[in-house]
């Protein structure tokens, strides 16, 4: 079956522009997680959807960080203004809800900052 | 913040033999695991520990949850060439919440 997807799979972009990056979890997954990870580095946490329940952004690392889910499918992460530091690969994981569920990673974007 | 101390940061092994990689962390976690991933791809779930002191075998690997919930370890067993890749652990506070990842194991396996 589909697993999770993300688009665009590479984003070159200037410096102070706005990004979207897009991803579709797998069906029937109601929760839905964002991660960054830089080069060479650990994934970092940034923001998780659950159901409709307010999603938790502890991790958002600035304002210029934001994402949406809508319809409780896809969802968006959208940076602001971008800076060179934004620079990194943002992966997208989904879950479904239940005992010890598996986050399912799709195969990320890779966002370059100039 | 929780951190993950993940060591080795790189190993260099010839086919055939074993690895052993671990993490610590500064706080508790009642979910422990392991993923790989390859390049240009997202982390892949190896295995998951749930309860503490578990030790649970995936094929030639065998993880462990340690008894303080604070360290988990990995062992690859008579590798080969397709076990290259980054090893991750990631720990996880309760069901379903965020995953707590380590900085990554770089596993190299000379032919």
């Amino acid at each position: 079956g589909a697993g999770v997807s993300q688009s665009p799979s590479n984003k070159v972009t200037e410096k102070g522009k706005d990004v979207e990056l897009r991803c579709d979890p797998i069906s029937g997954h109601t929760a839905l997680y964002w991660y960054r990870q830089s080069l060479g580095q650990g994934l970092e946490f940034l923001i998780y959807f659950q159901g409709n329940s307010a999603p938790d952004k502890s991790g958002l690392p600035s304002d210029r960080f934001s994402a949406e889910r809508t319809g409780g499918s896809v969802s968006t992460l959208t940076i602001q203004r971008t800076q060179q530091e934004d620079s990194a690969v943002y992966l997208c994981a989904s879950s479904f809800v239940g005992l010890n569920p598996q986050q399912y990673f799709g195969p990320g974007t890779r966002l370059t900052v100039t | 913040g929780q951190q993950l101390n993940q060591s080795p940061q790189s190993m260099f092994i010839q086919e055939g033999e074993d690895v052993s990689m671990n993490c610590t962390s500064s706080s508790i976690f009642n979910t422990w695991l392991w993923y790989k991933q390859d390049p240009g791809e997202g982390p892949v779930l190896l295995i998951a520990l749930y309860k503490a002191g578990e030790l649970t075998s995936n094929g030639r690997l065998t993880a462990q949850f340690g008894i303080t919930r604070k360290d988990s370890f990995l062992n690859i067993s008579a590798s080969i060439p397709s076990d290259v890749g980054i090893y991750f652990c990631a720990g996880q506070e309760t069901s379903g919440s965020r995953l707590t990842f380590g900085e990554g194991t770089q596993l190299t396996v000379n032919p």
